[in-house]
């Protein structure tokens, strides 16, 4: 068992829905991050949280601690948004893990 | 653009070829890291350097030797592969090694093994 679970694995949403991405994790963490990655494989970094939540534009992820437990919202979703989505966690024991990404679709 | 730059971004080579990929990062950073990502796998972490020392190995093959020879330059040499060494290597750079420090990713290099 993956010590990181996203859900759902694959979404697929019209534009201008609210969606929302989960991540569960096992380990004691330091931080948790949020990665976007787009066709053609480049990865970049949405966030970066160990507590509470943050918003940048039209994106927010937040995270629970206590119940080991983190989510990244998008609101009012464009077709560009369409990217594979991955939460990493980098543990107390520095060691870094990796969900395998949930796949988002926004259909025009 | 992120600031970190792979080469190639393709590469098909047999499997008792020899190749290397190049990472270059323009930013500044001490830490530099090669991951694999596979098909329908999570990403995996292969090798951390920081200030130009190897911090972390993760059980890697021998087939794949890291090479960091200033804080800017990350190498990956490869030799005698096998076909499930097929995937995206991907670079990346971070100000420190820390927990709190946000990494930049290079665009991948797509490796095929034959």
């Amino acid at each position: 068992k993956n010590e990181v679970e996203q859900s759902p694995q694959n979404l697929t949403a019209q534009e201008g829905e609210f969606i929302t991405i989960n991540c569960s994790y096992s380990v004691g963490i330091s931080a948790l991050h949020w990665l976007q990655q787009h066709p053609g494989g480049g990865i970049v970094s949405l966030f970066m949280l160990s507590s509470g939540k943050k918003k940048h534009g039209r994106l927010i992820a937040t995270i629970n601690i206590q119940e080991k437990h983190s989510s990244l919202h998008i609101t009012a979703s464009h077709p560009r948004d369409s990217a594979v989505y991955i939460c990493a966690v980098r543990a107390t024991g520095n060691q870094f893990y990796f969900g395998t990404g949930t796949s988002l679709t926004v259909i025009p | 653009e992120t600031g970190v730059t792979q080469t190639p971004r393709h590469l098909v080579m047999g499997m008792t070829n020899k190749k290397s990929l190049k990472c270059e990062q323009h930013l500044g950073h001490n830490a530099m890291y090669w991951y694999k990502q596979s098909a329908k796998k999570p990403l995996e972490l292969m090798f951390v350097y920081s200030l130009e020392e190897r911090v972390e190995n993760n059980s890697v093959p021998s087939r794949f030797s890291p090479e960091c020879p200033n804080s800017s330059h990350l190498f990956l040499h490869l030799h005698t592969l096998q076909p499930e060494d097929s995937a995206l290597y991907l670079c990346a750079s971070s100000q420190g090694t820390g927990a709190n420090n946000e990494q930049f990713f290079g665009p991948g290099t797509r490796l095929t093994v034959l």
